[in-house]
């Protein structure tokens, strides 16, 4: 079955510092999603990429999809302790549409010390 | 901001028992979803729901669960023989017309003991 994977499963950085999350998909995707999950918090969608190769930013986040759409990253510039939570990439299969399942990678914990 | 309401935020059952999970998905939003995440550990799908019927399931979603929407606001989970492996945070989404995010709800802790 489709499956999606993340890495690294952890990353600590010095507040300041960059960081980058990568997922890669076992099938091509019709478009992928992000999600944000606070300690002890429910996922928090983020952004939706559609297009091969897009690239979308939110102030410091900055969102690939490659030209394959079988992976995409998220790259966090100087990261802020507020910034602390773990990113999930989930993805739906080709084909399946706007509203077929959504498959979520296993996530990148993120700590930041101040 | 609409949210996703979810009751109750914990519950307690012993092994074998039935729970029922509820729900409510944000009002103009059609398709609606279950998924689970076992502590620390990655976010999974369980069922999705259209047009009152199930669209998908995963293969985790035996014939011990089984989901309704049974007023047009509610969306439950019913488990009806719980295992010591199904404690964990269950997550009810939302989404609507057209290529959107999910809106997640504070999810329901399960425990089985």
């Amino acid at each position: 079955g489709q499956q999606v994977m993340q890495i690294p499963q952890y990353q600590h950085v010095q507040e300041g510092e960059d960081f980058t999350t990568y997922c890669n998909s076992s099938t091509t995707l019709s478009n992928i999603q992000w999600y944000k999950q606070r300690p002890g918090g429910h996922p928090v969608f983020l952004i939706q990429l559609v297009k091969s190769g897009e690239v979308k930013k939110q102030k410091r986040l900055t969102f690939q999809f490659g030209e394959a759409k079988k992976n995409s990253s998220l790259h966090i510039t100087a990261t802020q302790t507020t910034d602390v939570g773990t990113y999930f990439c989930a993805g739906r299969r080709l084909g399946s549409g706007n509203t077929g399942k959504l498959i979520f990678g296993q996530g990148t914990t993120l700590q930041v010390k101040p | 901001e609409p949210e996703v309401t979810q009751t109750p935020s914990h519950q307690v059952t012993q092994m074998g028992q039935e729970v029922i999970l509820r729900c409510v998905p944000i009002s103009n939003h059609l398709y609606f979803y279950w998924y689970r995440q076992i502590l620390g550990q990655k976010v999974e799908f369980l069922v999705s729901f259209y047009n009152n019927e199930i669209s998908e399931k995963s293969e985790i979603f035996d014939d011990q669960f089984s989901v309704e929407r049974p007023d047009g606001s509610n969306f439950t989970l019913k488990i009806r023989s719980t295992k010591l492996e199904d404690s964990a945070m269950y997550f009810c989404a939302s989404s609507g017309q057209g290529a959107r995010g999910y809106t997640f709800g504070s999810g329901t802790r399960l425990t089985v003991v």
